[in-house]
């Protein structure tokens, strides 16, 4: 069974541009979540999907939104960018409840300049 | 506020010899923790987890031993192998809450396994 996959795995961006990355969990997971790392705060989570649905969301400005398509597939969009950005961006999928396993991507490193 | 905490940045042992690997958390809703393991440019692999009822869970070379009342996991490997050097990741979860869906990650530890 393949695992996630994200694309791209890597990105360059301007100040205040804006940035759309993507993630396809393993078949038959439903659900989806997004984590930041950087080297000063670690892995941080930034959201959930399920279902189509937001169920979840952590401590991060509106400029980072997401959303989840019926097939599962997950697109994480932040707009108007900022150095502080700069991060690798991992997706984790998981079957669907709490104590699930999350496996996890290889992320995408975006670099904003 | 850091509610999962890997206090030892780093670990070097030889090869053969027994790896522990320490996580310390404070919020007392956690009731599912998990180790990753990751390497450079890479996602985090999952190694192994553990549910509160439990106290200790192992598969093959890994060990993890949760103290509730310490609030303490570690996890340990043995034998130790240069293939297992890398950085650590403890992890947990409020499974029963409506945050349950998210992890919340120690700071990871750093493991040099020397042959």
């Amino acid at each position: 069974k393949a695992g996630v996959t994200q694309t791209p795995r890597y990105l360059i961006k301007t100040r205040g541009q804006q940035v759309t990355l993507s993630c396809s969990p393993i078949s038959g997971h439903r659900s989806v979540s997004w984590y930041q790392q950087t080297p000063g705060q670690g892995l941080q989570f930034l959201f959930e999907y399920f279902s189509e649905t937001q169920r979840n969301k952590g401590n991060f400005p509106g400029r980072f939104s997401g959303r989840q398509f019926s097939n599962s597939r997950s697109e994480m969009n932040v707009s108007t960018l900022e150095l502080g950005d700069s991060a690798l961006y991992l997706c984790a999928s998981r079957l669907g409840e709490n104590t699930d396993t999350q496996y996890f991507g290889p992320g995408t490193r975006l670099t904003v300049l | 506020d850091q509610q999962v905490k890997q206090n030892s940045p780093s670990l070097s042992v030889q090869e053969g010899r027994i790896s522990i690997l320490n996580c310390d958390y404070t919020n007392s809703m956690f009731d599912y923790f998990l180790w990753y393991k990751k390497y450079p440019a890479e996602g985090p692999t999952f190694l192994i987890s553990i549910s509160s009822i439990k106290d200790k869970n192992e598969d093959g070379r890994f060990t993890v031993f949760l103290n509730k009342s310490a609030k303490h996991l570690s996890l340990h490997i043995v034998p130790s192998q240069p293939g297992d050097s890398a950085v650590y990741f403890c992890a947990a979860s409020a499974s029963r809450e409506t945050s349950g869906s998210r992890l919340t990650f120690g700071e990871g530890t750093q493991l040099t396994v020397n042959p």
